[in-house]
């Protein structure tokens, strides 16, 4: 069984200042740990994966996320925000599994709010 | 071009309907997803199809039936509708990979059900 949880249900901070999302899970397996952003009404767009290769993982609109097998944690940031990172934010994880495992979809966190203030 | 889509974008109906929600991916993948997204943004797999295998998530009642015409459709059928199947359906697709990795998963737009 696979689970993820993102500890913090609003984030908000100021334009210009480091963003730091937390994100910790559970697998039974070696996981892939995925960011998806989502803005107002529209779909989810990937930000970045981690799927065992380097454990600092870059993404798009300078995020970054880093996983840490001892802690279970995969916490995004990014060193300075911006008013168009104002969305809603996934941790999901995905097990490596062979084949014949059961529903290989993702699964979600709750979702954690960014909020930024001019 | 439009990875994957989603018709329609917004679905209004009357409780004790049936009705579809479609899904295209043009990325040629083999495994599609229907996810729901509650009101509070919580989302939840509802199937997986691959290859003609279809996975289930077990909590899902059997008034939602998936469908596949061919690889890149996955269509959502909705028998009955309740109250409570108001919410919003994403449908997803990947290629996976061989052995144990697996890759991320393409999302289409949305479709906002609305059950009155």
């Amino acid at each position: 069984a696979q689970s993820v949880t993102q500890l913090d249900s609003h984030v908000s901070v100021s334009e210009g200042t480091p963003v730091l999302l937390r994100c910790n899970y559970s697998s039974s397996y070696s996981p892939s740990l995925f960011w998806y952003v989502q803005h107002p009404n529209k779909g989810l767009q990937l930000l970045l994966k981690y799927t065992s290769a380097a454990t600092l993982v870059k993404g798009i609109n300078g995020f970054e996320a880093e996983f840490k097998k001892s802690e279970t944690s995969f916490h995004l940031t990014k060193p300075s925000a911006h008013m168009s990172d104002a969305a809603e934010y996934f941790c999901v994880v995905s097990d490596q599994r062979g084949s014949g495992g059961g529903a290989d979809g993702l699964t979600f966190g709750k979702g954690t709010h960014l909020i930024i203030q001019p | 071009d439009t990875a994957v889509s989603q018709t329609p974008k917004y679905l209004v109906t009357q409780m004790g309907n049936d009705k579809s929600i479609k899904c295209e991916q043009n990325l040629g993948h083999d495994t599609m997803y229907w996810y729901k997204q509650d009101s509070k943004k919580f989302l939840k797999i509802m199937f997986s199809y691959n290859n003609k295998e279809l996975i289930i998530n077990e909590t899902v009642p059997n008034r939602f039936s998936p469908k596949s015409p061919d690889k890149a459709h996955l269509n959502l059928h909705i028998n009955s509708l309740e109250l409570g199947d108001s919410a919003v359906y994403f449908c997803a697709s990947t290629q996976r990979g061989a052995g144990l990795s697996y890759n991320e998963q393409f999302f289409g737009p949305g479709t906002r059900l609305t059950v009155l």
